[in-house]
């Protein structure tokens, strides 16, 4: 059984603080990461599809990195705005698995103005 | 371009009864999945179809669960009959080639079923 965390479940901010949540994985035949955004009552919108140990990705106040071989990645948040407020959720593929996703229970994020 | 449209969005049956779901994919997307998210936990795949042929239902309750997607386009999940452990949001997604190609998903807005 392949086991995503994610820490902390739930993360209460005041605006203009920066951020950050952790996804762990199993470190062993890593294939991809992707991180995605979910607002309430909203679709869950993709973030970032990470492959290589050592990426960085960044999408305007956001950005991530991949640990790859300790199994980690840190989604950070620079100067949180409320329209951040969301679950963010990571998912996990292992290689020769067809792709499947495993994904980790969330962050829920609430910024308060 | 448009997005992945679910219906209904909401649902509240009593245990027993049937429900269905369905969802069309962004055109051109060979790959859907239909996924539950049960409260606290993170999505977990049901299905996923290749065109209109099954890829993954390795996690589907097939006793109660079935779904289809004849024509490789639009897909229908059922459930029957409903227990109340089904009370989830069930999330439709799509891609082009699938996430073993190294694709994001594109999701639906899910359809919130309460099983009383």
């Amino acid at each position: 059984i392949l086991n995503v965390e994610q820490s902390p479940q739930s993360l209460h901010v005041q605006e203009g603080d920066s951020t950050n949540f952790t996804c762990s994985f199993p470190s062993s035949n890593f294939y991809a990461l992707h991180w995605y955004r979910w607002e309430t009552a909203k679709s869950p919108e993709a973030l970032f599809v990470m492959t290589l140990n050592g990426d960085e990705k960044k999408k305007g106040r956001i950005s991530a990195t991949l640990n790859t071989k300790e199994g980690y990645s840190y989604l950070y948040i620079k100067g949180s705005q409320p329209e951040d407020s969301a679950t963010y959720l990571c998912a996990f593929i292992r290689g020769n698995q067809g792709g499947k996703l495993i994904f980790g229970q969330g962050t829920e994020l609430s910024v308060k103005p | 371009e448009a997005g992945v449209a679910q219906s209904p969005r909401y649902k509240i049956i009593e245990k027993r009864q049937s429900v269905a779901f369905w969802c069309n994919p962004i055109s051109g997307h060979a790959t859907l999945y239909w996924y539950q998210q049960i409260l606290g936990q993170g999505p977990k795949l049901l299905i996923q179809f290749q065109n209109n042929g099954v890829v993954d239902d390795s996690q589907l309750p097939k006793d109660r669960f079935s779904a289809e997607r004849l024509k490789g386009v639009d897909s229908t999940l059922k459930i029957q009959p409903a227990k109340l452990e089904d009370s989830a949001v069930y999330l439709c997604a799509s891609s082009f080639r699938g996430t073993g190609s190294g694709e994001k998903l594109f999701f639906g807005s899910g359809t919130q079923l309460s099983v009383l």
